[in-house]
C-alpha cells in the first residue's frame, strides 16, 4: 500500500495569513502516460463530508477559491491557503488514487488564531 | 442534481451485521468507480471498499473477509454488507464516487458497534 504523510497535524493561522500543509507518499504519484502527479486534496469542515478541493495536485475543483493552490510533484506536496478567511476552518487530507486502493493522509486542523 | 444518500446505519452487537444503501441519482452507478470510505469518530479518513464499473472489487485489509460491496443497477444503489463487525468498525460511513479523485460524497451513515 501507498503511505500518505502529511505534516504538521494541526495548524493555527491569523486571518488574512498563509496556512501551508505538507504531504508525502511513499512512492512517486507520477502517471508516466498522461504526466499528471494523481494525488487529490479535501477539505473537511466540521459536521460536513469531504469536499474535493484539488486534483491531479494542482487543478482546483469546480467553484473552489483561487486562494487554495497545490503543488509538487513525485513524493512530495503542498496544499497552500492564502488569505486565510473564517470559512476555511476544517480539516484537510490528502489522498492518492495512483492505485486501485486509494490511501488518505492522516489530516491537518486548521484554525484561526 | 448528482447525489449520493446513505442509510442502513444504526447500533449493533460485536460480531453481528449491517448492510448499508447507497442511493445515487443524476448518474448510474455502474457507470462510475463506487466507494465507502469511513471515518471513527474524531479520527482521520479510512478508505474502505471499491466497485469498479467493470465489476471488480478491492478492499481494505482491516475489512477484507468481513466486508461485500455490490450493486443493484435497477435501483441505482451500491451496498456494503458489513459481517462479523467489531468495536473497531464504529464509524460514519461515506458513500463516494470516484472518478479519477473522489468527486461526489454523500452525507454519511453512523454505525456503532457495542454491547
Amino acid at each position: 500500500d501507498i503511505v500518505m504523510t502529511q505534516s504538521p497535524d494541526s495548524l493555527t493561522v491569523s486571518l488574512g495569513e498563509r496556512a501551508t500543509i505538507h504531504c508525502k507518499s511513499s512512492q512517486s504519484l507520477l502517471y508516466r502516460s498522461n504526466n499528471r502527479n494523481l494525488l487529490a486534496w479535501y477539505q473537511q469542515r466540521p459536521g460536513q463530508p469531504p469536499k474535493l478541493l484539488i486534483f491531479s495536485a494542482s487543478t482546483r475543483g469546480f467553484g473552489v477559491p483561487d486562494r487554495f493552490s497545490g503543488s509538487g510533484s513525485g513524493t512530495d506536496f503542498t496544499l497552500t491557503i492564502n488569505n486565510l478567511q473564517p470559512e476555511d476552518v476544517a480539516s484537510y487530507y490528502c489522498q492518492q488514487y495512483y492505485n486501485d486502493l486509494p490511501t488518505f493522509g492522516g489530516g491537518t486542523k486548521v484554525e484561526i488564531k | 442534481e448528482e447525489q449520493v444518500v446513505e442509510s442502513g446505519g444504526g447500533l449493533v452487537q460485536p460480531g453481528g451485521s449491517l448492510r448499508l444503501s447507497c442511493v445515487a441519482s443524476g448518474f448510474t452507478v455502474n457507470s462510475k468507480y463506487m466507494n465507502w470510505v469511513r471515518q471513527p469518530p474524531g479520527k482521520g479518513l479510512e478508505w474502505v471498499a471499491v466497485l469498479f464499473s467493470g465489476g471488480s472489487t478491492y478492499y481494505a485489509d482491516s475489512v477484507k473477509g468481513r466486508f461485500t460491496i455490490t450493486r443493484d443497477k435497477s435501483k441505482n444503489t451500491v451496498f456494503l454488507q458489513m459481517d462479523s463487525l467489531r468495536p473497531e468498525d464504529t464509524a460514519l460511513y461515506f458513500c463516494a464516487r470516484q472518478d479519477g479523485p473522489f468527486d461526489l460524497w454523500g452525507q454519511g451513515t453512523m454505525v456503532s458497534v457495542s454491547s
